[in-house]
C-alpha cells in the first residue's frame, strides 16, 4: 500500500518556538519523491521541497530544514525559530514510481497555529 | 504566484447540475492534475493529462471527466452534482511526465446545494 500517516492533528506553538511536524510514509517501490506543501489560511498550496529516495541528505532552507530517514521511512520537517506567518496546514506527500506517473499521495495535514 | 490560473474561484450550484472548471497551467509546464480536497476525504488525486493525452487516473467518479486542449490549457467536467461533491478542486502543473514538483493554482471552491 502506497500511504502517508501524519500523525499530528495539529499543533499550537509560541513564536520563537521550534517545531517538528512528522511524516511516516510506507511504498513498496525502491524509487521515489516526497513532498512538503504549505497551505496558508487563504488556500493556496505552496511547494516546500523535494526529495528522491537516494538523497538522505537533510537539507536546510532558512529556517526550514528536513529530515529524511529511509530506516524508519520517515521525512520531518522542521521549523525553527517559528513565526505568525508559518501559521499553516502542512501537507506531506509521496509519488512513487510504480505506474511510472507523478501523482501525489497525501498526508491528512497537519495545522500548526504560531501564537504571538 | 504559481503561475497556474483556475476558473472560477467559487461556485455555487444545485444538485444534479453540470459544471465545468478550468486550469490553465504555468508557461511551458505540459502536464495538468486535477486534485480534489474535502474534509472527509482530504486531498485526493484525480486525473493527470500530459500535452493532451490521459496519463492516470485516480479515485475520479464516473460522473466526472477531463480534457486537455492544444493549448494545454484543461478543464474539469462534473455532471449530476451531489451534495458530497462540494469541495476545493485544485489544478497543478509541472514541466515533464513525471516526478517534477506540481505548482498548484488557487483552487476552485465548488458548493452544491
Amino acid at each position: 500500500a502506497q500511504k502517508v500517516t501524519q500523525a499530528q492533528t495539529e499543533i499550537s506553538v509560541v513564536e520563537k518556538e521550534d517545531v517538528t511536524l512528522d511524516c511516516v510514509y510506507e511504498t513498496r517501490d525502491t524509487t521515489y519523491y516526497l513532498f512538503w506543501y504549505k497551505q496558508p489560511p487563504s488556500g493556496e498550496l505552496v511547494f516546500l521541497i523535494r526529495r528522491n529516495s537516494f538523497d538522505e541528505q537533510n537539507e536546510i532552507s532558512g529556517r526550514y530544514s528536513w529530515n529524511f530517514q529511509k530506516s524508519t521511512s520517515s521525512f520531518n520537517f522542521t521549523i525553527t525559530a517559528s513565526q505568525v506567518v508559518d501559521s499553516a496546514v502542512y501537507f506531506c506527500a509521496l509519488s512513487p514510481l510504480s505506474g511510472g506517473y507523478n501523482k501525489l499521495i497525501f498526508g491528512a495535514g497537519t495545522r500548526l497555529a504560531v501564537h504571538p | 504566484d504559481s503561475g497556474v490560473t483556475q476558473t472560477p474561484k467559487h461556485l455555487i450550484t444545485a444538485t444534479g447540475q453540470r459544471v465545468t472548471l478550468r486550469c490553465s497551467p504555468r508557461s511551458g509546464d505540459l502536464s495538468v492534475y486535477w486534485y480534489q480536497q474535502s474534509l472527509d476525504q482530504g486531498l485526493q488525486f484525480l486525473i493527470q493529462y500530459y500535452n493532451g493525452e490521459e496519463r492516470a487516473k485516480g479515485n475520479i467518479l464516473e460522473r466526472f471527466s477531463a480534457q486537455q486542449f492544444p493549448d494545454l490549457h484543461s478543464e474539469l467536467n462534473l455532471s449530476s452534482l451531489e451534495l458530497g461533491d462540494s469541495a476545493l478542486y485544485f489544478c497543478a502543473s509541472s514541466a515533464l511526465s513525471s516526478y517534477n514538483e506540481q505548482f498548484f493554482g488557487p483552487g476552485t471552491r465548488l458548493t452544491v446545494l
